[in-house]
């Protein structure tokens, strides 16, 4: 079974339109990432949640934002996609953070087209 | 997070040879994992090394950190069709820090 859910698993919107993705998880980890991945291209982290605490990447832009209701769920909103902004998105998590905790467990990702 | 280098980008196999994946860093790695995508699949926690000179296997690959800890390397024996990927090292402190990936295509 399937420990880290990404919905919906694909996406088109418009230039523009605001869109949601989730990510909900089964592992009752404290650790919650966002990736993008180009076509290509390794992934490449946007933030993170530490339990509560939200960590943002010094060059994800505004335009992304991310919500952490509760231990299971993480939202990344992205309130004006560009067609910059078409990439597979990923979810993560972790048991901890640090170097011994950090084996990353990825949910099947949402791959967003914006036209 | 630690950049890390990798090399080859791209590497075309004849099924049955092997061959191998570096990773590269300028720095003194915490330790180092290693992921695998499949063709429009996520990534795959493969291993962790952490100590100097380490070497891990898993069947036909074999997972190596060098001695100053400043580079990895994986090594596939006997390449299959289900080898077929993108083979990601990640250098590891509180967040993970990717390579550009080896992206494996195989000739049956």
């Amino acid at each position: 079974d399937a420990m880290v859910i990404q919905n919906p698993r694909y996406q088109v919107t418009q230039f523009g339109k605001p869109v949601t993705l989730s990510c909900s998880q089964t592992l009752n980890h404290n650790v919650m990432y966002w990736y993008q991945q180009k076509s290509s291209q390794a992934p490449k982290l946007l933030f993170h949640y530490y339990d509560k605490d939200f960590n943002n990447e010094a060059d994800t832009p505004d335009n992304f934002q991310s919500r952490r209701p509760n231990t299971s769920f993480c939202f990344l909103d992205i309130r004006s996609p560009g067609l910059g902004d078409t990439a597979m998105y990923l979810c993560a998590t972790s048991r901890e953070q640090g170097a011994r905790g950090n084996i990353q467990y990825f949910g099947a990702g949402t791959r967003l087209s914006v036209l | 997070g630690q950049q890390v280098m990798q090399i080859p980008q791209y590497q075309h196999v004849q099924e049955g040879e092997d061959f191998t994946t570096y990773c590269n860093s300028s720095t003194t790695l915490s330790n180092i994992q290693w992921y695998k995508q499949r063709p429009g699949g996520h990534p795959v926690f493969l291993i962790q090394l952490v100590k100097s000179g380490e070497v891990k296997k898993q069947k036909r690959l074999t997972f190596q950190f060098g001695e100053a800890k400043k580079n990895s390397s994986l090594h596939i024996t006997a390449t299959q069709t289900t080898d077929v990927g993108t083979y990601f090292c990640a250098s590891n402190d509180y967040k993970l820090s990717f390579g550009a990936g080896t992206t494996v295509t195989v000739r049956a």
